[in-house]
């Protein structure tokens, strides 16, 4: 099965730009990396999504090196609203279409 | 459209009751996940359809689980009979293809 390791906390200030890297070794060939936002007591919520290279959108940047073995969510100048937990989502390479969800990394963002 | 929708969002039982959690993914999606989560163990994949269809479910964890999908647009998730242990959150996702999925709120079961 594939495995996925993440940091578990990190805190940041306002204004600053958050890194967050999932470590994820055996994951399917074909699929997407996928990073996740969750608030308490909500579901998780779509951030960006790549398959290598780099990918950016209107809120984040992801970075997935070519042996794809890891991927960095970027958070250019964090705000007090994006303090939560985030997660990277991975296919498992057993092809049994399982898909495993990192530990989490939860995130302070400070005044 | 409203959005993945789980009902009940609360549901507290007493151990040895069924229970039956329900979802409403997106209109016209095709894929649809049961998740569980909790402290310990994070986010568990329970059970992956596609097209109505159970295409994986080596993630439920006994015979007490149960899913169903009936149709493109209702997945039910049984736990007959109901155990402390299975106390989490239980989350539903529906995506299109490959695309980004969609969670819903998520029930919070509670077996006492």
């Amino acid at each position: 099965l594939a495995k996925t390791t993440q940091p578990i906390s990190m805190d940041s200030y306002e204004g600053q730009e958050v890194n967050i890297t999932c470590s994820h070794n055996n994951i399917a060939t074909n699929d997407y990396i996928t990073w996740y936002q969750q608030f308490p007591s909500q579901g998780p919520r779509f951030i960006i999504q790549g398959y290598k290279t780099k990918v950016t959108n209107e809120v984040a940047s992801l970075f997935i090196p070519a042996d794809r073995k890891s991927s960095t969510l970027s958070l250019p100048r964090v705000s007090l609203s994006d303090t939560a937990v985030y997660y990277c989502l991975v296919g498992d390479t057993s092809g049994t279409y399982k898909y495993i969800f990192g530990t989490g990394t939860r995130l302070k963002v400070l005044a | 459209d409203a959005g993945v929708i789980q009902s009940p969002r609360h549901e507290v039982t007493e151990m040895g009751q069924e229970v039956t959690l329900r979802c409403k993914p997106i209109s016209g999606h095709n894929s649809l996940f049961w998740y569980r989560q909790t402290m310990m163990r994070g986010l568990e994949l329970l059970i992956y359809f596609n097209n109505n269809v159970p295409i994986d479910d080596s993630g439920m964890p006994e015979d007490r689980f149960s899913a169903k999908m009936p149709n493109a647009s209702f997945s039910t998730l049984k736990i007959q009979p109901s155990e402390p242990r299975d106390s989490a959150v239980y989350f539903c996702a529906s995506s299109l293809a490959r695309d980004r999925w969609f969670f819903g709120q998520g029930t919070r079961l509670t077996v006492v």
